[in-house]
């Protein structure tokens, strides 16, 4: 089967650092993904990891582990504008009969920051 | 436009009558994907298309619901005898090849009455 978790709900400071955990258990695991949607509007891509160690772009770093089904999206000198949803997001190729590249989300964690 | 466009942006329509939605995708985009996100919920995988592959329609949730991509570009996903738990956001994606990160589109608020 497939799962994918994360906190549904977190606050943080203006200005603070804040890290979102996800943790994941799939087949035919090809990469993980996270997403920011704030409400409304589509979601944006903000990372990806297919190997262990941090990805660090801008503000935003991401990590995985995939020995531990285990990721985090970490957000630094947080702003107003970052309150939103940070969707979690496992690339799943399994092949069902024919070659696949799916995603399967979690169910998202609603960040708000406050003054 | 530069990304992907979906349209209607909002549907409202009574129980039992078929709606269309239209997906256009990133022009050179190889892969579109559909996806729906009901309240509360995390986004649903429903259909994948690659090029001129068969596509992957494991996540279509039942033969009410089906897709169809002509000429490689847009798409349509046509729901048929829509029922109240058809509601829901439809979400459109696509990526340039399949190993690059989907870009998504507004969605279609769909709302059966």
């Amino acid at each position: 089967g497939q799962n994918i978790d994360q906190p549904t709900e977190m606050t943080a400071t203006e200005g603070a650092i804040v890290q979102i955990n996800c943790t994941y258990q799939t087949s035919g695991f090809n990469g993980l993904f996270w997403y920011q949607q704030h409400a409304g509007e589509a979601p944006t891509f903000l990372s990806y990891n297919v190997l262990d160690g941090l990805e660090e772009k801008g503000r935003f770093s991401s990590f995985l582990s995939r020995s531990k089904g285990y990721s985090y999206l970490l957000l630094k000198e947080l702003q107003m504008k970052d309150s939103a949803s940070y969707l979690c997001a496992v690339r799943d190729l399994r092949n069902y009969g024919g070659a696949t590249n799916k995603l399967i989300f979690g169910t998202g964690t609603l960040l708000a920051v406050q003054p | 436009g530069a990304g992907v466009s979906q349209s209607p942006s909002n549907k409202v329509t009574e129980k039992g009558k078929d709606v269309e939605l239209r997906c256009d995708p990133i022009s050179g985009h190889t892969a579109l994907y559909w996806y729906r996100q009901s309240l509360g919920q995390g986004l649903e995988f429903l259909i994948y298309f690659q090029g001129n592959s068969a596509p992957d329609k494991s996540g279509l949730p039942s033969d009410r619901f089906s897709a169809e991509r002509t000429g490689g570009s847009v798409s349509t996903l046509t729901i048929q005898r829509t029922q109240q738990e058809d509601s829901a956001v439809y979400l459109c994606a696509s990526s340039r090849y399949s190993n690059q990160p989907q870009h998504f589109g507004d969605g279609t608020r769909l709302s059966i009455l």
